[in-house]
């Protein structure tokens, strides 16, 4: 079975610092894995995603995500934090097996950035 | 402009009342999927469907219905059944099987009063 984990509920971090959100998974197969984000009121907006191809996986407006396998992390960073960052963010994994597409949401952090 | 839409974007309705959300696409997409978010539990699944005039339940399915009658269409039906249904309700689709990416619509904020 797939899980993923968040670590923090809440994040804050002040504009122009560096931004690090967490998430662990676990899955018996080589894992497909998501950032989404999603702004108050929103729909999700797809960050970035691994499928294996590289470990280092760069998304839009400036994240990327590391890709552990040894400690089965996923973690969200950007450099420089913006007020325009704020928001919710989901680490997700990709079902294999039975719901063959399907997705498991972690519980989100939510993204606070101070001026 | 190619998308997923929903509608209403806010919605109330009073206790016992069923009601029914929207959902359209145009991306040609053979997959849809709806998902409840409440605070604090990330999105959870009501039901998918993979094709046209087939759906499956998803974790969360009591109390909901579905129908998938054409391609870019999946209505979901609040019944009285769901004991708790405020919440904010989001339709995802996905292109093929052998795809994973889900793209969002903008979601309905229903509220029981």
């Amino acid at each position: 079975a797939q899980s993923v984990t968040q670590l923090d509920s809440h994040v804050s971090v002040s504009e122009g610092t560096p931004v690090l959100l967490r998430c662990n998974y676990s899955s018996s197969y080589s894992p497909s894995l998501f950032w989404y984000v999603q702004h108050p009121n929103k729909g999700l907006q797809l960050l970035l995603k691994y499928t294996s191809a590289a470990t280092l996986v760069k998304g839009i407006n400036g994240f990327e995500a590391e890709f552990k396998k040894s400690e089965t992390s996923f973690h969200l960073t950007k450099p420089s934090a913006h007020m325009s960052d704020a928001a919710e963010y989901f680490c997700v994994v990709r079902v294999y097996g039975g719901s063959q597409g399907n997705l498991i949401f972690g519980k989100g952090t939510k993204l606070s950035v101070k001026p | 402009d190619g998308g997923i839409t929903q509608s209403p974007k806010y919605l109330f309705r009073k206790e016992g009342q069923n009601v029914t959300l929207s959902c359209e696409q145009n991306l040609n997409h053979d997959a849809m999927y709806w998902y409840r978010q409440d605070p604090g539990q990330g999105l959870r699944l009501i039901y998918y469907s993979q094709i046209v005039n087939d759906f499956q339940k998803g974790d969360i399915a009591e109390g909901y219905s579905v129908s998938r009658e054409k391609k870019e269409s999946f209505p979901l039906t609040v019944t009285s059944a769901q004991k708790n249904p405020t919440a904010f309700y989001l339709c995802a689709s996905r292109p093929a099987i052998n795809t994973d990416t889900q793209y969002f619509g903008p979601g309905t904020r229903l509220t029981v009063l």
